[in-house]
């Protein structure tokens, strides 16, 4: 069966340091990538995508997240932490039928 | 980006009684939405496919005579959570994919609280 796994339901930084978010994803064939955000009692927001092509993909709020096929990963990564970023983060896959294959979830906490 | 549009975005309701939520796309039709259901500090779990003109595609383990799924536009779908107990209560989303595009777009999500 196909699946998304998120390394680490919370990841603790401090404000300024790289932020280092892991996702990996099950499935011989590779799927379209997601990266959504949510902040408390909201929906979510779609901070970046993968689908073809370049596999360095540049989001919102300075977020990047790199494919690679070799590793099955999809990891979220920001240079530097803002305090705006705590957030709850979910990776998805999906794939021809619309739906989303959803990973557990990483709360990022970012301290002071 | 497309907009969807989700109402209420939060409910408290007596125990016995039913609710409806509704899924609204703005600016595109939406042959297909999904309903989704979200515990504290969980992820999504699918509830539905909704489709329009067509009766709803439930995940297993989910009562269809409990949560009625209408979907009887291409710009609304709504979820009814009929006789709802207090285990009912949860954040609900709604999903609508742009036909053709690659993404599904999501809803505000609905906090229920039944009492």
């Amino acid at each position: 069966a196909q699946s998304v796994t998120q390394l680490g339901s919370h990841v603790s930084v401090s404000e300024g340091a790289l932020v280092l978010l892991r996702c990996n994803y099950s499935s011989s064939v590779p799927p379209y990538l997601f990266w959504y955000v949510q902040y408390p009692n909201q929906g979510l927001q779609l901070l970046l995508k993968y689908t073809t092509g370049a596999t360095l993909v540049k989001g919102i709020n300075g977020f990047e997240a790199e494919f690679k096929k070799s590793e099955t990963s999809f990891h979220l990564t920001k240079p530097s932490a803002h305090m705006s970023d705590a957030a709850e983060y979910f990776c998805a896959a999906r794939h021809s039928n619309y739906q989303l294959i959803w990973g557990a979830g990483t709360k990022l906490i970012i301290k002071p | 980006g497309a907009v969807v549009s989700q109402h209420p975005s939060r409910v408290i309701c007596k125990s016995g009684t039913s609710v409806k939520i509704e899924c609204r796309s703005l600016d595109f039709q939406a042959t297909t939405m999904f309903w989704y259901r979200q515990f504290p500090k969980q992820s999504l779990m699918l509830m539905a496919t909704s489709n329009e003109g067509s009766k709803a595609t439930y995940e297993q383990g989910v009562e269809k005579d409990k949560f009625l799924i209408n979907h009887a536009s291409l710009t609304l779908s709504t979820l009814t959570v009929t006789s709802a107990h207090p285990e009912d209560s949860s954040f609900y989303i709604c999903s609508a994919p742009k036909t053709g595009g690659t993404e599904a777009f999501f809803g505000q999500g609905t906090r229920l609280t039944v009492v």
